[in-house]
């Protein structure tokens, strides 16, 4: 599985945006990117994942690099909610039926929000 | 629609007895992944089921084993418990590959 590279925290205050950033310099053509959040004494939570082209939700925005090998996920307006842990990883779309479950979890960002 | 349940959200075994954990998957979900997560770390896969087959498995030893049923639920099962097995188990459930995975919130074991 290509490797991602995270920071191992970031802090923020209520209401202002986030950047989170990931480095994937080794993504493949067919890796799609994901991010995924784990809040306190919870299992992790899907937030968006993209291929090539930028992707919003309700949740956040997923901005991709040109080259692919980097990516930033934004929340627009951080909450008190929004403290977790953040989880980029990279799932192979051409890996097949025996990937469908498997997510390769790296330590992730923690972030703190500050009211 | 009722999201991915488990049980026992918590429990404590001693060194060398056995443990079954459940999970009920999201509706409509074939794919069930069960995940390892110690303190300050990030899940580890163990390994999946899809159509009551195991057919993805990380690095884990075989006394880490597990069922499928036809209704999707599944179990996960570890024998001969050792005190590196204290962990948060996740399962989760999944359609589709490249969609997202749905988790629930996870059994606590604690091995003493």
């Amino acid at each position: 599985d290509a490797k991602t590279t995270q920071p191992n925290s970031m802090e923020s205050n209520e209401e202002e945006p986030v950047h989170l950033p990931c480095n994937h310099s080794t993504i493949s053509g067919t890796d799609y990117i994901h991010w995924y959040r784990q809040l306190p004494s919870q299992g992790p939570e899907y937030v968006i994942h993209g291929l090539t082209s930028n992707v919003n939700n309700r949740m956040a925005s997923l901005a991709i690099a040109e080259d692919r090998k980097s990516s930033t996920l934004i929340l627009h307006r951080a909450t008190l909610r929004d403290a977790a842990v953040y989880y980029c990883i990279l799932r192979d779309g051409d890996a097949g039926g025996t990937s469908y479950g498997k997510l390769t979890f790296g330590q992730g960002t923690i972030l703190t929000v500050h009211p | 629609e009722t999201g991915v349940t488990q049980s026992p959200t918590h429990l404590i075994k001693t060194r060398g007895q056995q443990v079954t954990l459940r999970c009920s998957s999201q509706s409509g979900h074939n794919t069930v992944s069960w995940y390892q997560q110690a303190l300050g770390q990030g899940p580890q896969f163990i390994f999946q089921y899809y159509r009551e087959e195991e057919n993805g498995r990380g690095n884990f030893p075989p006394r880490f084993s597990g069922l499928q049923f036809p209704n999707y639920s599944s179990e996960l099962n570890v024998n001969a418990l050792e005190l590196d097995d204290s962990a948060l188990y996740l399962c989760a459930s999944s359609y589709r590959l490249a969609g997202e995975l749905f988790f629930g919130e996870g059994s606590r074991l604690t091995v003493l």
